[in-house]
């Protein structure tokens, strides 16, 4: 399985951008690079997934370099409400059975925004 | 189309007590994953199931945890005799496929507070 690490905490202030880096030196072929976020007593949420270059949606980026060692979620214009901790995930998309069964959550990155 | 169902999302026990915690996955979805999180740790996986079928439980205790996934009802979590350790959050995750890929994210519940005193 490939290990991840990430910073254990982040500071920013509203209206900039932040950029979280994960490292996964380890991961595999198959592997994919998935984000969750998770806000004080709920459950996480998807955030983006991608497997190479870069993926974006309506909530933020993703960049994988060519080497995939290592992924940076981007969150544009952040605000109080994008407080919470960032969950940098992998996982293999084709081996049967060693999907989300598989993932290690971490401690992931306690982001904070302040005003 | 809601979103999974946890329940109750707070429940006190007793030590030696018996803790059932509900998980309804999304319509349609047929994977279930139950995770437990320590205050101030990261989530760690317990066990994975399909429809009536226990896939992977390597991450959940021998003793004690069990856990079903019937063909008719919601996903139980069961915990017999419980102590004080057992105190964390439990969630319910469901996916449409296991296999991580585009469009086959899990989806989590809101989780169940157990605290045993």
């Amino acid at each position: 399985l490939a290990k991840t690490t990430q910073p254990i905490s982040m500071d920013s202030y509203e209206g900039q951008e932040v950029n979280i880096t994960c490292s996964h030196n380890n991961i595999a072929t198959n592997d994919y690079i998935t984000w969750y976020q998770q806000f004080p007593s709920q459950g996480p949420r998807f955030i983006i997934q991608g497997y190479k270059t870069k993926v974006t949606n309506e909530v933020a980026s993703l960049f994988i370099p060519a080497d995939r060692k290592s992924s940076t979620l981007s969150l544009p214009r952040v605000s109080l409400s994008d407080t919470a901790v960032y969950y940098c995930l992998v996982g293999d998309r084709t081996k049967p059975n060693s999907g989300y069964s598989t993932l290690t959550f971490g401690k992931g990155t306690m982001l904070l925004v302040s005003p | 189309n809601a979103g999974v169902m946890q329940n109750p999302r707070h429940l006190v026990r007793r030590r030696g007590q018996e803790a059932r915690l509900r998980c309804s996955p999304m319509k349609g979805h047929s994977h279930v994953y139950w995770y437990r999180q320590l205050p101030e740790e990261g989530l760690k996986f317990m066990v994975y199931l399909q429809k009536e079928n226990i896939i992977d439980e390597s991450g959940m205790p021998k003793e004690r945890f069990s856990a079903e996934f019937p063909k008719e009802g919601p996903s139980i979590l069961r915990i017999q005799q419980v102590v004080r350790g057992d105190s964390a959050a439990y969630f319910c995750a469901s996916s449409r496929e296991d296999g991580v890929m585009p469009d086959t994210e899990a989806f989590f519940g809101q989780g169940t507070r157990l605290t045993v005193v």
